[in-house]
C-alpha cells in the first residue's frame, strides 16, 4: 500500500531535549515536505527536499533541521525543542511534478513542556 | 512568492444545501490547484483538483472551477450530507517545481 509514514503519532516531551520525527514514503517520490498545522494559520511548511541531499526552507524553518540522506526518508530534527514548536506536523510526497497530488503522513502531535 | 486566500473561514449549511469555498491566488503562472479535506484528527486528504488548461472539473457532488483571469478558484458541494463536515483546504503551484502554497483552510460544519 503506497503511503507516508511518520513516527512517533504522538510525543510529550521537555524543553531542551532534541528530538526527531522520522518520515518515510514508500512511493519513489523524489519531493518530501514539513508542515505544521496550528490553530487558524493552516498547513505552513518547514522545510522541504527536491530530491537526495537537496533541502530547502519553507516559510517556518527556524528551530528545525533536516536531512535527506535517501530518498525515502526525510526526518525532523528538533535540536533544542521550545513550547512554541508545540503542534501537529505532517510529512508529505510527492513525485518531481509539481502539478501532482501531495500525500500526506498521519502526522505526528508534538508537545513541548 | 505565492499568496493563497481562502474564504470563509467557517461555514455552516443545512444538510442538503450546496455549500462554496473561494480562494484567490497571487502568481499568474500558477497552474495546479487541489483540494484538500482533512476530517478531526486525521491528515489531510485529496478530494478534488484543476489544472490551468480546465475551467470546471466535477467528481459526483464535487466541483472545481477556475477563473484564471481572475486568479481565482472555488470549491462547490451539493447536496451536503454530516460526513462532508471537515476542513477543507485550497492550494496552487506552478510548474516551476515550488512548493504547493496552502490557504488557511474552511471549516465546514453540516447541520
Amino acid at each position: 500500500e503506497a503511503q507516508v509514514t511518520q513516527n512517533p503519532r504522538y510525543l510529550i516531551t521537555v524543553t531542551g531535549k532534541k528530538l526527531t520525527v522520522t518520515c518515510s514514503q514508500n512511493m519513489n517520490h523524489e519531493y518530501m515536505s514539513w508542515y505544521r498545522q496550528d490553530p487558524g494559520l493552516g498547513l505552513r511548511q518547514i522545510y522541504y527536499s527536491m530530491n537526495v541531499e537537496v533541502t530547502d526552507k519553507g516559510d517556518v524553518p527556524e528551530g528545525y533541521k533536516v536531512s535527506r540522506k535517501e530518498k525515502r526518508n526525510f526526518p525532523l530534527i528538533l535540536e533544542s525543542p521550545s513550547p512554541n514548536q508545540t503542534s501537529l506536523y505532517f510529512c508529505a510526497s510527492r513525485t518531481a511534478s509539481s502539478n501532482q497530488p501531495q500525500h500526506f503522513g498521519d502526522g505526528t502531535r508534538l508537545s513541548i513542556l | 512568492g505565492e499568496n493563497v486566500e481562502q474564504h470563509p473561514s467557517t461555514l455552516s449549511v443545512q444538510e442538503g444545501d450546496s455549500a462554496v469555498i473561494k480562494c484567490t491566488y497571487s502568481d499568474s503562472a500558477s497552474n495546479y490547484f487541489p483540494w484538500y479535506k482533512q476530517e478531526l484528527g486525521k491528515r489531510p486528504q485529496l478530494i478534488i483538483d484543476i489544472r490551468s488548461n480546465v475551467g470546471e472539473k466535477k467528481d459526483q457532488r464535487i466541483a472545481v472551477t477556475l477563473n484564471k483571469t481572475a486568479k481565482h478558484f472555488s470549491l462547490h458541494i451539493t447536496e451536503t450530507q454530516p460526513e462532508d463536515s471537515a476542513v477543507y483546504f485550497c492550494a496552487s503551484c506552478n510548474s516551476g517545481n515550488t512548493p504547493l502554497v496552502f490557504g488557511k483552510g474552511t471549516r465546514l460544519s453540516v447541520i
